[in-house]
């Protein structure tokens, strides 16, 4: 089945520091989204892409629908500490607009 | 705007029982998703309800089934709890092909 890959997997970083994550596949997708997930909580949705090449921003968090639709990245600047959590990607297929979910990146800020 | 919710937040149940999982959506939309999270790992797609009628289901056994109600709410069953079950079960919501919207989902245990 169709499969997405996110990376990395975990990551430390400085109070501070800017933060990149991404998500690849083979298959290529209409929509790519991104959300993150508080202990206990259900994810929430951060960013939402709909065109290939798209950049957009929401407060410190910038996201990018890859040029080929077959990736997309997310950028956090000036971290701080309740961006920790775990982010996750998802794409929505061209198809059959189901969506496939990334495995996860969680940020922990270093103390 | 009430976000999606969900009933109980948790439950602790015994291998070889029932559980019943209750979803209520953002009002106005249509489509209910459900997902099941273990602990510390990703997302796995369980079902996908829309006007009344199931669109997608997971690859999960026949066990985990649900329905939606007219009134676009929904319900997840699983019979035979088996201790791999004990999960976050999460619902999400959204208008048609638009991006999901998350409850904080139920926590079950099976013991």
């Amino acid at each position: 089945g169709q499969q997405l890959n996110q990376s990395p997997q975990s990551m430390f970083i400085q109070e501070g520091e800017d933060v990149s994550m991404n998500c690849t596949s083979s298959s290529i997708f209409n929509t790519w989204l991104w959300y993150k997930q508080d202990p206990g909580e259900g994810p929430v949705l951060l960013i939402a892409l709909y065109k290939a090449g798209e950049l957009t921003s929401n407060g410190r968090l910038t996201a990018q629908f890859g040029i080929t639709r077959k990736d997309s990245f997310l950028n956090i600047s000036a971290s701080i500490p309740s961006d920790v959590g775990i982010y996750f990607c998802a794409g929505q297929l061209d198809s059959n607009y189901q969506l496939i979910w990334g495995a996860g990146t969680k940020l922990i800020i270093k103390p | 705007e009430a976000g999606v919710t969900q009933s109980p937040t948790h439950l602790i149940k015994t291998r070889g029982q029932q559980v019943t999982l209750r979803c209520s959506p953002i009002s106005g939309h249509t489509s209910v998703y459900w997902y099941q999270q273990a602990l510390g790992l990703g997302l796995q797609f369980l079902l996908w309800y829309d006007e009344g009628e199931e669109r997608n289901r997971g690859n999960f056994p026949p066990r985990f089934s649900g329905r939606q109600f007219p009134n676009y709410s929904s319900e997840l069953n699983v019979n035979a709890l088996e201790l791999e079950d004990s999960a976050l079960y999460l619902c999400a919501s959204s208008l048609t092909r638009s991006p999901l919207h998350f409850g904080n989902g139920t926590r079950l245990t099976v013991t």
